[in-house]
């Protein structure tokens, strides 16, 4: 079973333009939920995380919205550039525990 | 500072032979994690270490996956013997202490034919 689910799987967006990633869980006992970015031959490395006593979080172009009560959380990225071109994946981690459940991926692609 | 490092990179086996891979972690980080990530879906985690210890292996395939940390540093991940379906990227992580950020390591990708 698949706690944490994401979409879109593949996306393409214009330089400039922004991606937008959702995913969704249903486990309420995730209280920490983070964005991994990973290049093609690289492990994924942290982009973002928020936890779900505040509704958004911005850091430089990135931004993650969360919405505890519909148990959504997305992350935007604002004027995409070609660099930004990667898979981007969700995770969460439940209170008291270690151990991260991640989301199936969204590849980026920023057209130039 | 160095990242967490990670042999081989790449191993092509035949099936039921065995195989082992082999990480070694951020310097002074106590968690160690093994992810094993399939091909379009996202990493799961198969065991985790805190120094020597084993603190979650529940998704460790223990019939035929095994791993340690001796020391308290580095970590080995075997599979024996391995299965057409083992094929994935094998990703090793650190964080400092529990609950902090992991840091992955660039994988082993491996094929099993």
């Amino acid at each position: 079973q698949q706690q944490v689910k994401q979409s879109p799987q593949s996306l393409i967006v214009q330089k400039g333009g922004i991606s937008i990633i959702n995913c969704a869980y249903e486990n309420t006992a995730f209280d920490y939920f983070p964005w991994y970015q990973q290049f093609p031959g690289k492990g994924p490395a942290l982009l973002i995380a928020i936890r779900p006593d505040v509704s958004e979080k911005k850091e430089g172009r990135f931004t993650i919205s969360f919405n505890k009560s519909a148990k959504q959380f997305s992350l935007h990225i604002m004027d995409s550039q070609p660099g930004d071109s990667a898979t981007y994946f969700c995770a969460a981690r439940q209170t008291g525990a270690n151990n991260l459940f991640f989301g199936t991926g969204t590849r980026l692609t920023v057209i130039p | 500072e160095a990242g967490v490092a990670q042999s081989p990179r790449y191993k092509i086996i035949e099936k039921r032979q065995s195989v082992a891979f082999w990480c070694n972690p951020i310097s002074g980080h106590a968690t160690l994690y093994w992810y094993q990530q399939i091909l379009g879906q996202g990493p799961k985690l198969l065991i985790q270490f805190q120094n020597n210890g084993v603190v979650d292996d529940s998704q460790l395939p223990k019939d035929r996956f095994s791993a340690e940390r001796l020391k308290g540093v580095d970590s080995t991940l075997k599979i024996q013997p391995a299965k057409l379906e083992d094929s994935a990227v094998y990703l090793c992580a650190s964080s400092l202490g529990w609950a902090d950020t992991q840091y992955f390591g660039p994988g082993t990708r491996l094929t099993v034919l």
